[in-house]
């Protein structure tokens, strides 16, 4: 099985930087993915990492470090529109060989003029 | 494209009662998923199907059904609804979930469902 762990709740100043870390237990590690959900939404894809180091995207980065268990999100220029709950996902490989992603809690992030 | 649609967007049912969730995609993905969410949680996998005729179970199955009879369709049946099983669900699908590609998941718009 697998034990993904993210803080719960977050907050920031529009503007700052803040990073959002996920930390993850899996036999067959095969990818990890960060999702944006906005309250009442559907959960909407922002960054993928299977391989170690940074994925940068605009205002969003992703880090991997797949020896460590361990990835953050990191956000900058904050905007109001950033407040949302942030989802880790890993991908892992099923006992039937399929690659199929858990979720974490998710972290709530508020930001605040 | 319309992605990934769900319908009913709400329902109230009464315990014991039954009903079908319906999820279509129209991106002809094999891979689609049925995930729960409950207030303040991430979201739990109930079901998923990496094509049409499979479908197997993921870490909260008991009370629900599934069947996938094209690659377009993933209905969810409620049997016999209790209280526990009101939450949001959500469906989702993705492509061929290949070793290490990204093949990440598509959404619907969820629905929002209460058991009294």
């Amino acid at each position: 099985g697998q034990n993904i762990d993210q803080p719960t709740e977050m907050t920031a100043t529009e503007g700052a930087i803040v990073q959002i870390n996920c930390t993850y237990q899996t036999s067959g590690f095969n990818g990890l993915f960060w999702y944006q959900q906005h309250a009442g939404e559907a959960p909407t894809f922002l960054s993928y990492n299977v391989l170690d180091g940074l994925e940068e995207k605009g205002r969003f980065s992703s880090f991997l470090s797949r020896s460590k268990g361990y990835s953050y999100l990191l956000l900058k220029e904050l905007q109001m529109k950033d407040s949302a709950s942030y989802l880790c996902a890993v991908r892992d490989r099923m006992t039937g060989g399929s690659y199929i992603p858990t979720f974490g809690r998710g972290t709530s992030l508020i930001v605040h003029p | 494209n319309a992605g990934v649609t769900q319908t009913p967007k709400f329902r109230i049912l009464k315990i014991g009662q039954s009903m079908t969730l319906q999820c279509t995609q129209d991106m002809n993905h094999n891979y689609m998923y049925w995930y729960r969410q409950d207030p303040g949680m991430g979201l739990k996998l109930i079901y998923y199907s990496v094509g049409a005729g499979i479908t197997d179970k993921g870490e909260v199955p008991n009370g629900y059904n599934v069947s996938r009879s094209t690659t377009e369709d993933f209905p969810l049946r409620l049997e016999l609804a209790a209280p526990s099983q009101t939450s949001v669900y959500f469906c989702a699908s993705s492509t061929l979930n290949r070793d290490r590609a990204r093949d990440e998941q598509f959404f619907g718009p969820g629905t929002r469902l209460t058991v009294l």
